[in-house]
């Protein structure tokens, strides 16, 4: 099985700010990642998914990026942060087949 | 569309009950997962049921999937009260998932 690691459990930035979010994978070789936000108390919402380095697919316009470096390091960014990208994010891998995924522990961001 | 819907969207018991809780789809799907969230963490994986399985089981939890009515129920019997989480359900095609609203299920000890 996979371990997704996430970090920081906690972020608190001001609007206009910049944000990079990470994610890292072991365990496992050319996982599929996938970053995804949750609102308080509703469904999580899939916002990037990529099968490899280099390749992201976008799921919703948004005011976020992400990045796949390294087969095992997934990058979710912004560069100006808005009051709406607050939630909860959560990053995911799974192998080929039948996608069970694992997900990381999880970022609270508040934008202030 | 291929997210599933939970149904209840909140259920709450006593310790020892069973737990139902529902899931419904719109798509033709590959499996279909079900997910637990404890408040304030990541989810973890429950079960896989593929499209072309009527029931699974795992130590207390039992899954069926009728892909003819495109819905899917997650049992979990004699509840304890670590039981208490969110539970969403996950029709799968391909390389994403899409996840309902989920059910808040509330077991009182």
């Amino acid at each position: 099985s996979q371990t997704i690691h996430q970090w920081p459990a906690t972020l608190v930035q001001p609007v206009g700010s910049p944000l990079s979010l990470e994610c890292t994978v072991e365990g496992t070789s050319n996982p599929n990642l996938y970053w995804y936000r949750q609102a308080a108390g509703r469904g999580l919402q899939l916002l990037f998914y990529s099968v490899g380095i280099g390749q992201i697919s976008s799921e919703v316009p948004q005011n976020l990026s992400a990045s796949r470096p390294q087969d095992r390091q997934f990058i979710l960014s912004s560069k100006k942060l808005l009051l709406s990208d607050s939630g909860f994010y959560l990053c995911a891998g799974s192998g080929t087949g039948d996608n069970e995924q694992y997900f990381g522990p999880g970022t609270r961001l508040t934008v202030t | 569309s291929q997210q599933g819907e939970e149904d209840p969207q909140a259920l709450s018991i006593q310790e020892g009950e069973n737990a139902t809780m529902n899931c419904s789809y719109k798509t033709s799907i590959n499996n279909l997962q079900w997910y637990r969230q404890n408040s304030g963490r990541g989810l973890v994986h429950l079960i896989l049921i593929r499209s072309n399985e009527r029931e699974k089981h795992s130590g207390r939890l039992r899954v069926t999937l009728d892909t003819s009515k495109k819905s899917s129920s997650l049992l979990i019997t004699a509840s304890r009260a670590a039981d208490t989480a969110s539970y969403f359900c996950a029709p799968g095609k391909g390389n994403k998932l899409v996840f309902g609203a989920g059910t808040i299920l509330r077991v009182k000890s």
